[in-house]
């Protein structure tokens, strides 16, 4: 069975600097995906960033990039930029691919940004 | 376009009743996951359908069940409600199984009194 393992239950940053999330995961698969999901206090569990593990480039989506380390079996989430509106939990997720959709997610890290 | 859709926002049940929760995919969305997140932790995988069908289940006993409809919305039903089963729900919708990437509802958060 896959596992996720997010060992920074809180972390804090400044607004404008750059902080870094650290995800760690477990699978025997070869090809699966790799997910940073945002939920703040509405609830909503909204899509960061997405990382196709049989590319080897790093995913980036403006302020947000991961950095894959598939052999460490790492996948960070490095937040550029900090804005106040990205205080929030953030979860990283797997999923192995083929026809069962199952993300699994870690425990989440709470990020804080302050002014 | 809508996203997906959650009914109700929340919801106060007595332990032994009976809950139906609701879903409705992104448009063009077949494939619907449902998942149940307990306060502090990270969301837990429920069921999976698609096309009508189950494609996957988690480790959850049989007081849950799923199913979807025609239109591809989709219904999370709990039976005889433990204080344990207190927590938010949250549905996803992906176009098709696998490779594409899966978007969330608000959840409906679930007190079970």
């Amino acid at each position: 069975a896959q596992t996720v393992t997010q060992s920074q239950p809180e972390m804090s940053v400044q607004e404008a600097e750059t902080v870094t999330l650290s995800c760690t995961y477990d699978t025997s698969e070869n090809n699966y995906y790799l997910f940073w999901y945002k939920q703040p206090p509405s609830r909503q569990m909204i899509l960061v960033i997405r990382q196709e593990a049989y590319k080897q480039q790093n995913a980036t989506e403006n302020r947000f990039s991961v950095n894959f380390q598939k052999a460490a079996k790492s996948f960070s989430l490095k937040i550029s930029d900090s804005q106040l509106g990205d205080t929030a939990m953030y979860f990283c997720a797997f999923n192995r691919g083929g026809s069962n959709y199952k993300l699994t997610f870690g425990k989440g890290t709470l990020l804080t940004v302050n002014p | 376009d809508a996203g997906v859709t959650q009914s109700p926002t929340h919801l106060i049940k007595t332990r032994g009743q009976h809950v139906t929760l609701r879903c409705s995919p992104i448009s063009g969305h077949k494939s619907v996951s449902w998942y149940q997140q307990v306060l502090g932790q990270g969301p837990q995988f429920i069921f999976q359908y698609y096309e009508k069908e189950e494609r996957g289940r988690g480790n959850f006993p049989d007081r849950f069940s799923a199913r979807q409809f025609p239109n591809y919305s989709s219904e999370l039903n709990v039976n005889a409600l433990l204080l344990g089963d207190s927590a938010l729900y949250l549905c996803a919708s992906s176009l098709v199984p696998g490779r594409i990437s899966a978007f969330f509802g608000q959840g409906t958060r679930l007190t079970v009194v």
